[in-house]
């Protein structure tokens, strides 16, 4: 099983900041690596897919990078509604499908 | 509109069964794979079981292996999740999510959860 490790579980940050979240595989996933958002009372929405792209209506703020084991996920000038909880997922090895932990991004 | 509606949600005694439901719209539903993934209440995101498209190929997360039943009715845009033993550890919201896909090389991938469903609420209680 792929153990999908985020950091850090927190980020207090202020609206307009830029905002770094990594998410670490235990093996290579190569590059088949999403990103989620999770506002409080809503479903998860896809935000990145395959690393690096962004899934259909999400804003250019938000960008993937990395690569085997290493990945991370950008939000340059972080707007009030991008507050939320963000999971990785990984989709190279399954079953299982896993996610991480989750990093909630909060309001500094 | 691409739409997921799940039902079947409720309250049941640790040991009992429920049957949770996923209708799907606005997209050709038997040309994708579907898949149930839960959040326990204040709890992150767990993989539950997958099914193929038109094939019908089934995987399970070990936890709920032997458990969970995983189907499609493929005529009715109907996904099926049936759920034997409950436990309190299955208490969560079960969503409904469908599986983005592309084509690379002739060979066919899977790819992330790209439309979930609103969830439905499952609690094991005593």
């Amino acid at each position: 099983e792929t153990v999908m490790t985020q950091s850090p579980a927190t980020l207090s940050v202020s609206p307009g900041e830029r905002v770094t979240l990594s998410c670490r595989a235990s093996q290579s996933v190569n590059s088949k690596l999403a990103w989620y958002q999770q506002k409080p009372g809503q479903i998860p929405r896809l935000l990145i897919y395959a690393t690096s792209t962004r899934a259909t209506g999400i804003p250019a703020r938000f960008s993937g990078s990395g690569s085997g084991t290493e990945f991370t996920l950008t939000i340059n000038s972080l707007q009030s509604e991008d507050f939320a909880i963000y999971y990785c997922q990984q989709y190279n090895d399954w079953p299982p499908l896993t996610f991480g932990g989750g990093t909630k991004v909060e309001i500094k | 509109e691409v739409q997921l509606m799940e039902s079947g949600g409720g309250f049941v005694q640790p040991g009992g069964s429920l049957r949770l439901s996923c209708v799907a719209s606005g997209f050709t539903f038997t040309n994708y794979a579907m898949s149930w993934v839960r959040q326990a209440p204040g709890k992150g995101l767990e993989w539950v079981s997958a099914i193929g498209g038109s094939r019908g190929g089934t995987y399970y997360a070990d936890s709920v292996k032997g458990r969970f039943t995983i189907s499609r009715d493929n005529s009715k845009n109907t996904l099926s999740l049936q759920m034997n033993s409950l436990r309190a550890e299955d208490t969560a919201i079960y969503y409904c999510a469908k599986f983005s896909d592309h084509y690379e090389s002739d060979s066919y991938y899977l790819d992330a959860f790209d439309i979930w469903g609103q969830g439905t609420m499952v609690t094991v209680s005593s």
